[in-house]
């Protein structure tokens, strides 16, 4: 079975600095992990994924991640915050095969605070 | 087009209660999954659907609950005998199909509370 550990439930930071969302997951078989944000009352919006192509992931909204599987982790950066990025942040992995299906196993979420 | 929708996006009920949670896919999206999202947790699968089939109910904490998908697009959750531990927010997602590295697209979900 595979999981997920966010490390940090709650993050801040200044408005302009350096994002850091932390991902660590356990998977018996090569993984696909993904990056969702979750605004007030809206649903889980992708952010995300690796699929096995290349390591470092590009997402929306300038958004980042770098698969390191010597690490097993999937850590979600951006260069600069903005107020817009306050929101919850959350880290899932799907494995290929089985019955898996393509659901997802979902972290605990990271909520992350823009203060000017 | 239209987004994943869910009805009622708030439903409040007694214990003991049953409920009917309902989630309205992306038209033309044969996956379905419906996820439970626990206050301070992340989303916890409960069940997927390929087409009309529940294909992997492996997530579904007891008898109480089950889901239906009988035209292959919108999906009812159901929970009998409701008891105040089932309050939580469900989600349902769709995507085009069932495969791990497909794009899953979430509703706002559906708060349900148990008093």
């Amino acid at each position: 079975a595979q999981s997920v550990t966010q490390l940090g439930s709650h993050v801040s930071v200044s408005e302009g600095a350096l994002v850091l969302l932390r991902c660590n997951y356990s998977s018996s078989v090569p993984p696909y992990l993904f990056w969702y944000v979750q605004y007030p009352n809206q649903g889980l919006q992708l952010l995300l994924k690796y699929t096995s192509a290349a390591t470092l992931v590009k997402g929306i909204n300038g958004f980042e991640a770098e698969f390191k599987k010597s690490e097993t982790s999937f850590h979600l950066t951006k260069p600069s915050a903005h107020m817009s990025d306050a929101a919850e942040y959350f880290c899932a992995v799907s494995v290929e095969g089985g019955t898996s299906y393509g659901k997802l196993t979902f972290g605990q979420g990271t909520i992350l605070t823009v203060h000017p | 087009g239209a987004g994943v929708s869910q009805t009622p996006s708030n439903k409040v009920t007694e214990k003991g209660k049953y409920v009917e949670l309902r989630c309205d896919p992306i038209s033309g999206h044969t996956a379905l999954y419906w996820y439970r999202q626990s206050l301070g947790q992340g989303p916890e699968f409960l069940i997927y659907f390929q087409g009309t089939g529940a294909a992997d109910d492996s997530g579904l904490p007891n008898d109480r609950f089950f889901a239906v998908r009988p035209e292959g697009s919108v999906s009812t959750l159901k929970i009998q005998r409701t008891e105040r531990g089932d309050s939580a927010v469900y989600l349902c997602a769709s995507g085009a199909r069932g495969s791990s590295y497909n794009e899953q697209f979430f509703g706002p979900g559906t708060r349900l509370t148990v008093l």
